[in-house]
């Protein structure tokens, strides 16, 4: 069954280091899509960024970068610098077809990063 | 502005007393999507909506009810709320394109309910 897992429940670091959250996935598709979205304090949902299945390229934006490797299932996030308002839950999600032909997704129990000033 | 609604925002109520947390988003998006966030648990899914009429359960639907009659418009029904469904809901929707790229999901404000 697809699984998405998020080893770390909490991290905490200190200001503008470096930070890495992992996300490990099992799926049997081989199209399928991950995610990662922020849930700052304040609770709401923040869509950060998506990858299919075929598109291993790493990705940069600005402090953030994401690294995907199917040979290990895996599509970690790093932070560079971390900074305080860095500080939320970070949850990663995996998106494929189910065996009705429609799309479900199935989400990490997230990581909580606290990043101290 | 474009965006998913939820209300209410905070709900306590009792056992076995029916209740319905509306869901409107204002983007045209086909897919809609229930989830209940507990501690430790992360977000589930409980319902989607691929479009209208097109309903699915998601990996926690058992307690919960959904309809899809308008494309705007997805609530989520509890006809016998119980304590065990206390939790934070949120709604969610997304832009279904024909090239089935996925698209990223817009998330609600979130709804807080206590089952007492």
């Amino acid at each position: 069954a697809q699984k998405v897992t998020q080893a770390q429940t909490e991290i905490s670091v200190v200001e503008k280091e470096d930070v890495t959250l992992d996300c490990v996935y099992e799926t049997r598709d081989t199209t399928y899509y991950l995610f990662w979205y922020k849930q700052p304090p304040s609770g709401e949902l923040v869509f950060l960024i998506r990858r299919n299945s075929f598109d291993e390229q790493n990705e940069i934006s600005g402090r953030y970068s994401w690294n995907f490797q199917k040979s290990t299932s895996s599509f970690n996030f790093t932070i560079t610098a971390s900074q305080v308002v860095d500080s939320a839950v970070y949850f990663c999600a995996l998106s494929e077809v189910s065996t009705s032909g429609t799309y479900k997704y199935i989400f990490g129990t997230g990581t909580r990063l606290k990043v101290l000033a | 502005e474009a965006q998913v609604t939820q209300n209410p925002r905070y709900l306590i109520t009792v056992t076995g007393k029916k209740l319905t947390v509306t869901c409107s988003q204002n983007m045209n998006h086909e897919y809609m999507s229930w989830y209940r966030q507990d501690p430790g648990l992360g977000l589930r899914q409980i319902y989607y909506s691929m479009n209208v009429e097109v309903t699915d359960k998601g990996d926690v639907p058992e307690g919960y009810k959904v309809s899809r009659k308008e494309k705007r418009n997805f609530p989520l029904i509890l006809e016998s709320p119980s304590p065990n469904q206390t939790s934070l809901y949120f709604c969610a929707s997304s832009f279904e394109g024909r090239s089935s790229l996925r698209n990223e999901q817009f998330f609600g404000p979130g709804t807080r309910l206590t089952v007492l």
